[in-house]
């Protein structure tokens, strides 16, 4: 099985501060890479798919890139509704796998 | 409108199966993939299992031996069943679609089901 090491486990950050969640794959998965929010008690939602195309209704502060079988997500300008957690999922190969997610924080 | 809703017991006794519904609206199940996906309760997110728009199944091995998922298309409902349940299958299950392919971009609001004696 393909493994997805996300990092960090945890992040506190300031209002306006850049923001930045890489995931390493441990093989190569091409862009088959996506990225999701959860918030306290809600469904994820999908925010980035192919690795840097930006989901239907996401703000535009976010944004995905890769370098070989790193991927990373970064918010530019850090909101309070973007306080929650962060996943990534390989989708190459079944079974699709997570990261083990990264917990943003406002500081 | 694309949506997605998940139904079940809410409480199942350790060693019985479990039995969940996702029933669809504003899609064919005959068009898109539905993936099923649970998170233990405080920890992350798990893939569970896949049913093709044409009918193939994909199951995640390390549930494969206990996992089996089904289709209604002409009542818009897709079924999973995990058996031998133990304390550690407690957590949120939720079905989702994807874009066509293995993009998750909608999901239902997902069901908790707790294994208690």
């Amino acid at each position: 099985d393909i493994q997805m090491t996300q990092s960090p486990a945890s992040l506190s950050a300031s209002l306006e501060e850049i923001v930045t969640i890489t995931c390493q794959a441990s093989q190569d998965i091409g862009n088959w890479l996506s990225w999701y929010q959860q918030r306290p008690g809600k469904s994820p939602q999908l925010l980035i798919f192919g690795a840097t195309s930006l989901a239907d209704g996401v703000p535009s502060r976010f944004s995905g890139s890769r370098s070989g079988t790193q991927y990373s997500l970064k918010i530019s300008r850090l909101q309070v509704e973007d306080i929650g957690i962060y996943y990534c999922l390989q989708a190459n190969s079944a079974p699709y796998t997570f990261g083990a997610g990264t917990k943003l924080e406002l500081k | 409108q694309v949506q997605l809703k998940e139904s079940g017991p809410g409480l199942v006794q350790p060693s019985q199966t479990l039995s969940l519904t996702c029933t669809v609206s504003g899609f064919s199940l005959t068009s898109y993939n539905v993936h099923w996906v649970r998170q233990p309760p405080g920890k992350g997110l798990e893939w569970m299992g896949r049913m093709r728009y044409n009918g193939d199944i994909s199951y995640n091995s390390a549930l494969k031996s206990r996992l089996f998922i089904s289709r209604d298309t002409s009542k818009n409902q897709l079924f999973l069943k995990l058996n031998s349940l133990q304390t550690d299958d407690t957590g949120t299950y939720y079905c989702s679609r994807d874009l066509g392919v293995n993009w998750f971009a909608y999901w239902g609001q997902g069901t908790l089901v707790t294994v208690s004696s």
